[in-house]
């Protein structure tokens, strides 16, 4: 059964231009969590979805971020008009249920922008 | 807010000793304790976790205890070996559509 998987692991952009990151959950598993990590930093979560709604996007900025987990295919964060403080590793979680289930990581997307 | 906190930081043990990292939690409607080990490069990995119900779990050489009065919860390692070196995460969660609120983080080195 495969785990989480992000991709692309590694992206590059330059100031202004769009990021894309996406996450596939665990198979049957229909929440998903996007966390952002500074280095040397703890988890700072962005938003929470179950499929095609936003739960909570609490920890998200209101300009320049969106995320969305339609029906079908992959869960996308999207990033406009990125700037140097948006480098930084996303990881995307995924569980069975809610948020008292374990939630299953994937190995993130490092962004950095030039 | 809702706000867990992580101690220590940073940890250094010798190899076989025990390692103990201590979280306390804000919110007492919490009643999912999970704990996530985080390898370089790598996403966090789910170790243990424990449920308001419960006061101790055990898993080979991992524990993790709960006081759900004082509200703290601990994650207890023995008998540590190099390949536990890691970041080690502590984290709170009440269900339903509220987030899981993360622990700050532990490194954990472990000197062969």
């Amino acid at each position: 059964n495969a785990g989480v998987m992000q991709n692309p692991r590694h992206l590059v952009r330059r100031r202004g231009q769009e990021a894309r990151l996406r996450c596939s959950p665990m198979k049957g598993h229909s929440h998903v969590y996007w966390y952002r990590q500074l280095p040397e930093e703890g988890l700072k979560f962005m938003v929470y979805l179950q499929k095609e709604n936003i739960i909570d996007e609490s920890g998200m900025p209101k300009e320049r971020f969106s995320a969305e987990f339609p029906k079908e295919g992959p869960s996308i964060l999207r990033i406009q008009q990125v700037v140097r403080g948006d480098s930084a590793a996303y990881f995307c979680a995924s569980s069975l249920s809610g948020t008292d289930q374990p939630q299953h990581f994937g190995d993130g997307t490092r962004l950095s922008i030039l | 807010g809702e706000n867990v906190e992580q101690h220590p930081s940073t940890l250094s043990v010798q190899e076989g000793d025990s390692a103990v990292i201590k979280c306390t939690y804000s919110d007492s409607a919490s009643n999912y304790f999970p704990w996530y080990k985080q390898e370089l490069g790598k996403g966090p990995q789910l170790i243990i976790d424990i449920r308001s119900n419960v006061g101790e779990k055990k898993d080979q050489r991992i524990a993790v205890t709960l006081n759900k009065t004082a509200k703290h919860f601990s994650l207890h390692i023995t008998e540590t070996q190099p390949e536990d070196s890691a970041v080690y995460f502590c984290a709170a969660s009440t269900g339903g559509g509220f987030k899981t609120i993360f622990g700050a983080g532990t490194r954990l080195f472990v000197k062969a």
